[in-house]
């Protein structure tokens, strides 16, 4: 099993551009998370879907949208984004709500 | 809003020492309380977890410490090694909300 696959593993945008992150997982979870990690902040909470066909915001959910494909797949938007959006963003998924959390590698983004 | 305060920053410990990072919270909602670790390059994974029904959990060299009257708890590294090296984060959750809460990460580094 592949856990938590994430697409890609690095990129880099110019302010104002668009992009799509993928997240696969194959551990038939329900739920399904994007964070993002800076220095000092720790791992706020973009995005999260409980189970397939639902989706909530988190703690910083401005300027980003989600799409829950599918049971296996939890894609992150940038409509257009910003130098703040710099980061590294992380995919995780798990069982349920209270259960254990399973990360991906990370997608390192910067925004210029 | 910071529900799980995490301290400190970063900490520096010889190898043999004991490592110690502590979090307090704020919710008393919070019932379950699992510390994540996470290597450079690698996304955070779930290093042991406690319940708020015992005061201490114990995992090889890893401690859980968990005081509710002063909504606090804490993770002791005992006989720490260099490949002990790496972030890390507490967490919180409660069972209406179920989503976890992350601390901002205690990067440790221990010395040879």
């Amino acid at each position: 099993n592949a856990g938590v696959t994430q697409t890609p593993k690095f990129q880099v945008l110019k302010t104002g551009q668009s992009m799509t992150l993928q997240c696969a997982q194959d551990m038939n979870h329900n739920s399904m998370y994007w964070y993002r990690q800076d220095p000092g902040m720790g791992l706020r909470l973009i995005y999260y879907s409980a189970s397939e066909g639902t989706t909530d915001k988190g703690e910083v959910p401005n300027g980003y949208n989600v799409s829950r494909l599918n049971k296996r797949e939890f894609s992150l938007r940038l409509e257009s984004a910003a130098p703040s959006q710099t980061s590294v963003y992380f995919c995780a998924s798990s069982k349920g709500l209270r259960n254990e959390q399973f990360f991906g590698p990370g997608t390192r983004l910067t925004v210029l | 809003q910071q529900q799980v305060k995490q301290s400190p920053q970063s900490l520096i410990v010889q190898k043999g020492g004991i490592s110690i990072i502590n979090c307090a919270y704020e919710n008393t909602a919070f019932d379950y309380f699992p510390w994540y670790q996470q290597f450079p390059g690698k996304g955070p994974a779930l290093l042991i977890a406690i319940r708020p029904d015992v005061s201490e959990k114990k995992e090889g060299r890893f401690t859980i410490s968990f005081n509710k009257s002063a909504k606090q708890f804490s993770l002791h590294i005992m006989d720490s090694q260099p490949g002990d090296s790496a972030t890390y984060f507490c967490a919180a959750s409660y069972n209406q909300g179920g989503k976890l809460i992350f601390g901002q990460g205690t990067e440790l580094s221990v010395k040879p």
